[in-house]
């Protein structure tokens, strides 16, 4: 079974700071990785996944994440947070073996720009 | 806007009752997956479907059931509900419903049981 782990539920930063969202997974086999973000009263929406070939995959929004696969992470970083990024991000995993494309999502973490 | 479409947006209703979800694909997608995002258990996968064909199931109650019909709409159905049901459920949809691809998300309907 899969599972994922977001070590922060909430994040605090200012505005035009940087910004790192942590995300650990479980799995005794391949994964694919995917970071999503919800903002206040709407759906889920994806920033960017990791299918294969490069770790280090850019996303919408000016946001990137690196899978590492020795420490099975996939850190969400962007370099200069905008009070428009203030939402909650989740990291989800799913099976590239299984017949369906269900995600296994983390607890989330609340990103929080302050001006 | 995603495109999926999710109706109502908000349901109230007692414990004991049965209600039904209403979820519209974006259009060209075959794939529709339902979930559930409430404070205790967070965002849980409940069931997909791909073309009017259960794929995968998560961890779904027996008291809930879904499909999807012809014309590639879904609907869930949620009987005998409980206090503990009251969450926001969301419906994604992707066009084969296969590993690795993109799931595009309505905004969701919100449940609130008394």
């Amino acid at each position: 079974a899969q599972s994922v782990t977001q070590l922060d539920s909430q994040v605090p930063v200012f505005e035009e700071a940087p910004v790192e969202l942590r995300c650990n997974y479980s799995s005794s086999v391949s994964v694919y990785l995917f970071w999503y973000v919800q903002y206040p009263n709407q759906g889920l929406q994806l920033l960017l996944k990791y299918l294969s070939g490069s770790t280090l995959v850019k996303g919408i929004n000016g946001f990137e994440a690196e899978f590492n696969k020795s420490q099975t992470s996939f850190h969400l970083r962007k370099p200069s947070v905008h009070i428009s990024d203030t939402a909650e991000y989740f990291c989800a995993v799913s099976d590239p073996n299984n017949a369906g494309n269900m995600l296994t999502f983390g607890g989330g973490t609340r990103l929080m720009v302050k001006p | 806007d995603s495109g999926v479409t999710q109706t109502p947006k908000h349901l109230i209703t007692a414990t004991g009752q049965r209600v039904t979800l209403r979820c519209s694909p974006r259009s060209g997608d075959l794939s529709v997956y339902w979930y559930q995002q409430s404070l205790d258990q967070g965002l849980q996968f409940l069931i997909q479907y791909y073309n009017g064909e259960e794929r995968a199931k998560g961890n779904i109650l027996e008291r809930f059931s879904a499909q999807q019909f012809p014309d590639l709409h879904s609907e869930l159905n949620l009987s005998s509900l409980e206090l503990g049901d009251s969450a926001l459920y969301f419906c994604a949809s992707s066009v084969q419903g296969s590993p690795g691809e993109t799931q595009y998300f309505g905004p969701g309907t919100r449940l609130l049981v008394l």
